[in-house]
């Protein structure tokens, strides 16, 4: 398994800020991955982290709104820019381990993000 | 297309009650893998389960056991002598094999087990 950090936890923003959110796995990972959770909703993700390269977005979701970075192995950032009230949901990190080979992501404890 | 259905919204039972959450998945894949997750009310989500397509076979995990079915496309898992702390959404998921590793989820359950 993996155990996954996210800083912060928590934030209230003002509307037109950026938030930036981090995302730490205690181990090297193949993938990363970055997933938005509505209120009451089930989780969509956003987009595929990839390490030294451009991240992968989803349908929906566009760079210059959700710009992700990677820069090793174990980390990666997903901020939110031009923060809108529809932008308040939990933001959920997940990564699968490199020593395993199932694939199996394992999620970080999220960042619930509210923005008046 | 991909796609994974848990038709039931809410469940609420009482305590040491079993309980069978649903999950009916749609794939074009032949090799797939099929998750369960928990989300209990601190929010982060636990992974309980990961079968792949070739394993049909049942497994069992104390009071967690899971019937994974390819006849009918179904997935599904009970909670034997349920507990308190098992209350918290559920969610199935599905990986295709051709997805790079991207995992879609189901709606959730979300389970309550009253004291």
């Amino acid at each position: 398994s993996a155990v996954i950090s996210q800083k912060p936890s928590r934030d209230i923003c003002q509307r037109g800020t950026s938030l930036t959110i981090q995302c730490q796995v205690d181990s090297q990972v193949t993938m990363m991955f970055w997933y938005r959770q509505q209120p009451g909703q089930s989780l969509t993700l956003i987009a595929t982290a990839n390490q030294g390269s451009e991240a992968t977005y989803e349908s929906g979701f566009v760079i210059d709104k959700f710009p992700i970075s990677r820069p090793n192995l174990t980390f990666s950032t997903l901020t939110v820019s031009n923060m809108s009230p529809e932008d308040s949901s939990i933001y959920l990190c997940s990564a699968a381990p490199l020593a395993e080979i199932t694939d199996t992501q394992y999620f970080g404890p999220g960042t619930r993000l509210t923005v008046l | 297309a991909q796609k994974v259905t848990q038709a039931q919204t809410e469940i609420s039972v009482v305590e040491k009650e079993d309980v069978t959450l649903d999950c009916v998945y749609e794939t074009r894949d032949t090799t797939y893998y099929l998750f369960w997750y928990k989300q209990p009310p601190s929010g982060e989500l636990v992974f309980l389960i990961r079968r792949n397509s070739f394993d049909e076979q049942n497994e069992i995990s104390g009071r967690y056991s899971w019937n994974f079915q390819k006849s009918t496309s179904s997935f599904n898992f009970t909670i034997t002598a349920s507990q308190v702390v098992d209350s918290a959404v559920y969610f199935c998921a599905l990986s295709e094999a051709s997805s790079a590793s991207k995992i879609i989820f189901g709606s959730g359950t979300r389970l309550s087990i009253r004291p």
